[in-house]
């Protein structure tokens, strides 16, 4: 199985700022990496698939980039409602496998 | 809009049985293939198993081979997973995925369910 490890597992922010989060996969995956947005009790929610294309309906202060073995999930000004766990997916294997997440918390 | 609603879990004892459903609704259900997503109590999202848009290829982690089979019905929207030889470690919340393109192999989950919680214990 293609293990994703994402970092940092936990950090905290304020409304406005800008954050950056990793997720380093143990092969080359090119650039078939997804992320997803997850929140207590609810289903989970498409924001970047294939590394860098915004999920139809996402805000665009989302935005995903990388190739290979090494991407990132930027969410610039955050707001309110972005606070949940973010998982990265690769889609590579047919088999896909799940970073164990980052929890974005408040400051 | 697309929604997809999970029921059948439950508690059951060690080496019982389950059946999961899925009911899709708003989407050609019969296009996509669908998988299965589980999140253990404290941990984070774990892919189970995947079938094809007609039924005809799945796909299983290793953890539940022989032990699971997911199934769909394209004349009812509804997708299935049945659990056989439940273990402790199959505690979680079961989720089901709708894929974003019709591919035969799970790739990319645009639509999830809310999900269905399944305990297993003594």
């Amino acid at each position: 199985d293609i293990q994703l490890t994402q970092s940092p597992s936990s950090l905290s922010a304020s409304v406005g700022d800008t954050i950056t989060l990793t997720c380093r996969a143990g092969q080359s995956i090119s650039t078939y990496l997804n992320w997803y947005q997850h929140k207590p009790g609810k289903a989970p929610k498409l924001l970047i698939y294939a590394a860098s294309t915004l999920q139809s309906r996402v805000p665009s202060r989302f935005s995903g980039s990388g190739s290979g073995t090494h991407f990132t999930l930027t969410i610039s000004s955050l707001q309110t409602e972005d606070f949940a766990t973010y998982y990265c997916q690769q889609s590579y294997s047919t088999r896909p496998t799940f970073g164990r997440g980052t929890k974005v918390e408040v400051k | 809009e697309v929604q997809l609603l999970e029921s059948g879990g439950g508690l059951v004892h060690p080496g019982g049985s389950l059946r999961l459903s899925c009911a899709a609704s708003g989407v050609t259900f019969s296009s996509f293939g669908m998988s299965w997503v589980r999140q253990a109590p404290g941990r984070g999202l774990e892919w189970v198993s995947g079938l094809s848009a007609s039924g005809g290829v799945t796909y299983y982690v290793d953890s539940v081979k022989g032990r699971f089979t997911i199934s769909r019905d394209n004349s009812k929207n509804t997708l299935y997973l049945q659990m056989n030889s439940l273990r402790a470690e199959d505690t979680a919340v079961y989720y089901c995925a709708k894929e974003r393109l019709g591919v035969a192999s799970p790739d990319t989950f645009d639509y999830w369910g809310q999900g269905t919680l399944v305990t297993v214990s003594p």
